[in-house]
């Protein structure tokens, strides 16, 4: 079975500019979270589309934004970017089930560099 | 706001010895532990979970949890230096029957001297 994938997997942006960057999870997985991994602050969520619908969202200014297609892909989009949104943003997808034993797996992340 | 503290290190341990990873977190209503392996320049790979007070087991993977002490443990037998890497402790609570973010904590560096 194919894992999570991530596009682009490096991007070069300069302060100001918008980007967005793209997740497709693992096949039959329904919810995909997004996260931010910084050497100073370390793995922080962003926020969890399940069926469409951001289900919870971290603490992050409205500049990080999302949505999840039909498919389950989802798109993440930082507008007006700051020097300090270079960071490595990774995906997770899971079933998206309740209770605890939903597990989320991890794609290879997109690499941010704002200039 | 819930926290996971984890020893940065860097850990180092001889290969073949035991390499014992701990965690703690502030959310008494947490309800499901991770660990994941992160080697430099890659992404988190899902290494044990766990949901029950006590041991569980996984090849080389013993993962430990105690509720009431609010600690989880990783244990890695016979360590090889392929398992050098960063080790992250995840927490996540279940709220209104949905899922919930991992709280992760900062990591800690092992390194498995040959």
């Amino acid at each position: 079975k194919a894992g999570v994938t991530q596009t682009p997997r490096y991007l070069i942006k300069t302060r100001g500019q918008q980007v967005t960057l793209s997740c497709s999870p693992i096949s039959g997985h329904r919810s995909v979270s997004w996260y931010q991994q910084t050497p100073g602050q370390g793995l922080q969520f962003l926020f969890e589309y399940f069926s469409e619908t951001q289900r919870n969202k971290g603490n992050f200014p409205g500049r990080f934004s999302g949505r999840q297609f039909s498919n389950s892909r989802s798109e993440m989009n930082v507008s007006t970017l700051e020097l300090g949104d270079s960071a490595l943003y990774l995906c997770a997808s899971s079933r998206g089930l309740a209770g605890p034993t939903d597990t989320q797996y991890f794609g290879p992340g997109t690499r941010l560099t704002v200039l | 706001q819930k926290e996971v503290e984890q020893n940065s290190g860097p850990l180092s341990v001889p290969e073949g010895a035991i390499a014992s990873l701990n965690c703690t977190y502030s959310d008494r209503g947490s309800q499901s532990f991770f660990w994941y392996r992160q080697y430099s320049g890659k992404s988190p790979e899902l290494i044990m979970s766990i949901y029950s007070n006590g041991d569980k087991e996984d090849g080389r993977f013993t993962a430990q949890l105690n509720k009431a002490s609010q600690y989880v443990s990783l244990l890695i037998r016979d360590s090889q230096p392929s398992d050098s890497a960063t080790y992250l402790c995840a927490v996540k609570g279940v709220r209104g029957g949905g899922a919930d973010g991992l709280t992760f904590g900062k990591g800690t560096h092992l390194i498995i001297q040959p």
